[in-house]
């Protein structure tokens, strides 16, 4: 299967500042590329698909890039709800999996 | 306004069975692939199983070790879950997932999903 590798685990970072997550592959996922925000008690919400698509309703200081093996999301300005676990998921092959997560915690 | 909501969850012993349902509004849902993923308290999400919009395909997690099984009735709109022999490690908040939009293939990105329905294994 496709291992997704996420780092950092954790990143700490002021509001206003610039988020950059790593989403790394084990091997070419094309562009098949996902991410997903989920804050504390609720489901995951889709923010980017096919790595650089904005889900309907995603501001835009989301954005992602990336093809191949190493993927990144940005966030440009960190907004307090900002502050949560981030997942990438790919769909280049089953099973469907997902990377570990990276927590972006208020420094 | 597309709604997933499951239901089914609960406190069941080691070896036993459940069966989760998720009910589907405000979308076509035989035209959409549909996917359970669970989250362990505290882990990340691990995809379990997804079915075809007419149920004709069908894929598993191996972890299962086939003692899982999907299954939908898009005449009740709704999509099913059946877990058998059931393990610690089973333990989880099950979500009911929709397949994005812009796919063309069952392996897709998951635009919509449910609030989650606890699974708890335990004597």
């Amino acid at each position: 299967e496709i291992v997704l590798t996420q780092s950092p685990a954790t990143l700490s970072l002021s509001p206003g500042e610039r988020a950059t997550l790593s989403c790394r592959a084990s091997q070419s996922v094309s562009n098949y590329l996902a991410w997903y925000q989920q804050k504390p008690g609720q489901a995951p919400r889709l923010l980017i698909y096919d790595s650089f698509n904005r889900a309907t309703g995603i501001p835009a200081r989301f954005s992602g890039s990336g093809s191949g093996t190493d993927f990144t999301l940005t966030i440009s300005s960190l907004e307090p709800e900002d502050f949560t676990i981030y997942y990438c998921q790919q769909r280049s092959d089953w099973p469907l999996t997902f990377g570990g997560g990276t927590k972006v915690e208020i420094k | 306004e597309v709604q997933l909501v499951e239901s089914g969850g609960g406190l069941v012993q080691p070896g036993g069975s459940l069966r989760l349902s998720c009910a589907a509004s405000g979308f076509s849902f035989s035209k959409y692939g549909m996917s359970w993923v669970r989250q362990a308290p505290g882990k990340g999400l691990e995809w379990v199983s997804v079915i075809s919009g007419n149920g004709a395909n069908i894929y598993y997690a191996d972890s299962l070790e086939g003692r899982f099984t999907i299954s939908r009735d898009n005449s009740k709109n709704t999509v099913y879950l059946q877990m058998n022999s059931l393990r610690a490690e089973d333990a989880a908040t099950y979500y009911c997932t929709k397949r994005g939009e812009t796919c063309y293939t069952l392996n897709c990105h998951l635009d919509c999903w449910g609030q989650g329905t606890l699974v708890t294994v335990s004597s």
